[in-house]
């Protein structure tokens, strides 16, 4: 296991367009966050799923913002509609219970560089 | 809402010598993480400290050791004999319910190494 793998690295849309992201979290990790990260600013939280129920999404930007987890291993993370500040790194990061409710910390991918134009 | 800040955008320091970076953060939680987080250029996040609420006496890991003052709300790291490859953005965040759940990152610190 080499550890959370995000594919594209980079991914470039004409505004208005679709994208979707994938992320691959270490194996038997049960928790997944997405995360973004804009120019000089820290990682900003956007949803997270424990295995495949979505916990929390009222911290996604928008409803053009979606995000999957459908067998509780891989998610992937959709913009419809792209716009210019959707711009910006789209990090992943997963963890995993060790017990009563204690969890490792969040181990990061590589993120997704998302250019709109 | 928890905050956390970090007031420095950039430090420097000589290879082998000390720096501190620094972290406050704002909270009405009593039992919370607090982290660092080292992110090099075009490379992924990496945990560098972890520090419980609960405990007082402070992180250490290797190299690296933190200043939790938990009245104060602050949270500073040092890095001792530092060296290249910690160049990088140092991040610092807050986190709750078992340490990870949705944290909550400073906007970073841009630390250069000079040989």
């Amino acid at each position: 296991d080499t550890g959370v793998s995000q594919n594209p690295r980079h991914k470039i849309t004409k505004r208005g367009q679709n994208v979707t992201f994938r992320c691959d979290p270490i194996s038997e990790h049960n928790r997944l966050y997405w995360y973004r990260q804009t120019l000089g600013q820290g990682p900003e939280f956007l949803t997270y799923f424990q295995n495949e129920a979505q916990l929390e999404k009222s911290r996604l930007l928008s409803d053009r913002f979606s995000a999957e987890r459908p067998k509780g291993s891989f998610s992937t993370l959709e913009i419809q509609r792209t716009e210019q500040g959707d711009s910006a790194m789209y990090l992943c990061a997963s963890s995993f219970l060790i017990g009563q409710g204690v969890f490792t910390e969040a181990f990061f991918g590589q993120g997704t560089r998302l250019t709109v134009v | 809402a928890q905050t956390v800040t970090q007031s420095q955008p950039e430090m420097s320091v000589q290879e082998a010598e000390t720096v501190t970076l620094s972290c406050t953060y704002d909270t009405s939680e009593s039992d919370y993480y607090l982290f660092w987080y080292k992110q090099p250029p075009s490379r992924q996040m990496i945990l560098v400290i972890r520090q419980e609420a609960y405990k007082q006496q402070n992180a250490t890991e290797n190299r690296f050791s933190v200043n939790f003052q938990k009245a104060a709300k602050s949270f500073s790291l040092k890095i001792s004999d530092s060296q290249l490859g910690d160049a990088a953005m140092y991040f610092c965040a807050y986190g709750t319910q078992g340490g990870s759940e949705k944290l909550v990152f400073g906007k970073g610190t841009k630390l250069t190494v000079n040989p």
